[in-house]
């Protein structure tokens, strides 16, 4: 049962557009959601996150959007660089933040070519 | 400010062997958590450490245990291993300080490999 669903494994862009990465979640106890971003041999960075009574948070380039109502999340980057290639973690915490507990996404592999 | 350290960061065993597996956290960090990284599954808790106590515990079996010291470096141990537990294995850090931000700091993680 997989309560966070990224259901693109790849995406693929151009540098100067924009990246939309998308997220899905089911379990309405959900109130806390990040981005993180993970490079070939290294760990999972954190990037952006955004709480339940939000709809938007913005960071620089970096844009976290929730609609509650439909479970659904998303991560727009503008505009893209080469350097954001990665692959970027949808995770969600429940329980008010009290529960050091993230479930996570499967990842999306994002390429940003030149 | 050193990261989150883990050690070893490669190594190999066979089924049936165990395998302990280091977390250095962040200096000032209390919180630690292991994640287990797949191809398959992606990133799956494991458990969480406060004080040297297990507050949070994932959905693996009891073959995986784990401990955290007073000063707060945890361990965790994959006994009798099975070919399925070749993984990523990822340690994180978090500053407990009122509500869980999510920001946890990883570590670049232990490959395990079971043959």
């Amino acid at each position: 049962d997989q309560q966070v669903k990224q259901n693109s494994p790849s995406l693929s862009v151009q540098e100067g557009r924009i990246s939309i990465l998308n997220c899905d979640y089911t379990n309405s106890m959900f109130d806390y959601f990040l981005w993180y971003k993970k490079y070939p041999a290294e760990g999972p960075t954190f990037l952006i996150s955004i709480s339940s009574i939000k709809d938007k948070n913005e960071d620089g380039r970096f844009t976290v959007f929730l609609n509650k109502s439909a479970k659904h999340l998303s991560l727009h980057i503008v505009p893209s660089q080469p350097g954001d290639s990665a692959v970027y973690f949808c995770a969600a915490s429940a329980s008010g933040g009290s529960n050091y507990k993230l479930t996570f996404g499967k990842g999306t592999l994002l390429t940003v070519n030149p | 400010k050193a990261g989150v350290t883990q050690t070893p960061r490669y190594l190999i065993k066979t089924r049936g062997q165990q395998v302990t597996l280091s977390c250095s956290p962040i200096s000032g960090h209390r919180s630690v958590s292991w994640y287990q990284q797949t191809p398959g599954q992606g990133l799956q808790f494991l458990f969480e450490y406060f004080s040297e106590t297990q507050r949070n515990k994932g959905n693996f079996p009891g073959r995986f245990s784990g401990r955290q010291f007073s000063n707060s470096r945890s361990e965790m141990n994959v006994s009798t291993l099975e070919l399925g537990d070749s993984a990523l294995y990822l340690c994180a850090s978090s500053l407990k300080g009122g509500t869980f931000t999510g920001e946890l700091f990883f570590g670049e993680g232990s490959r395990l490999t079971v043959l």
